[in-house]
């Protein structure tokens, strides 16, 4: 089965601070990557999303990441945070296939507090 | 509008009990979905429903049961609670199976079952 591990499950940073969430998962075969964001008291949305291509994706609010195959890894960054990027963001994986295959599999989440 | 509606928003019920959360999405999509996110904040797939079919049925207790209605709508009822259903219960939906469907997804806001 695969998995999606996002570590440092909690971080806390000051406005303007540089933010990297890391992303690996177990999966062999082609994948989708996305990044979800969920900002308090509201439902997830899409952040961003890699299906082929450049490796490097750039989604909304100044939000990119970047695939790197051969480390299983779709690591999220934004250079300079802003307060209202507090939210918790998730990874999620699904697998590629012509059929759909609908067990995207979510990472644990990022908590991320901006302090002001 | 809400794209993706699920009441109630929180749920707090005694141990035994049988409830239901219902969830409702106006945006014409075939497929819906029910994820768990316990705990420890894993999001794990439960149901999906795809113009009324289950497609998906995760390993998942008998006491939860989804029932599609109409494709609009995708209730999940819950039987003979138990303290570990305590979680957060999202609802999603995506307009069909293809590859692209991880970027369609709409989730719901979430409903809090705290199971006493």
């Amino acid at each position: 089965a695969q998995s999606v591990s996002q570590h440092n499950h909690h971080v806390i940073l000051s406005e303007a601070a540089s933010l990297e969430l890391g992303c690996n998962y177990s999966y062999g075969g082609t994948v989708n990557l996305f990044w979800y964001v969920q900002y308090p008291g509201q439902h997830l949305q899409l952040l961003l999303k890699y299906f082929s291509g450049d490796p490097l994706v750039k989604g909304i609010k100044g939000f990119e990441a970047e695939f790197i195959k051969s480390k299983f890894s779709f690591n999220l960054r934004k250079p300079s945070v802003q307060w209202s990027d507090t939210a918790e963001y998730f990874c999620a994986v699904s697998r590629s296939s012509a059929y759909g295959n609908n067990r995207l599999a979510f990472g644990k989440g990022n908590q991320v507090v901006v302090i002001p | 509008d809400t794209a993706v509606s699920q009441t109630p928003k929180y749920l707090v019920t005694q141990m035994g009990n049988d409830k239901s959360i219902k969830c409702e999405q106006n945006l014409g999509h075939d497929t819906m979905y029910w994820y768990k996110q316990d705990s420890k904040k894993f999001l794990k797939i439960m149901f999906s429903y795809n113009n009324k079919e289950l497609i998906i049925n995760e390993t998942v207790p008998n006491r939860f049961s989804p029932k599609s209605p109409d494709k609009a709508h995708l209730n999940l009822h819950i039987n003979s609670l138990e303290l570990g259903d305590s979680a957060v219960y999202f609802c999603a939906s995506s307009p069909d199976r293809s590859r692209s469907w991880g970027e369609k997804l709409f989730f719901g806001s979430g409903t809090q079952l705290s199971v006493l």
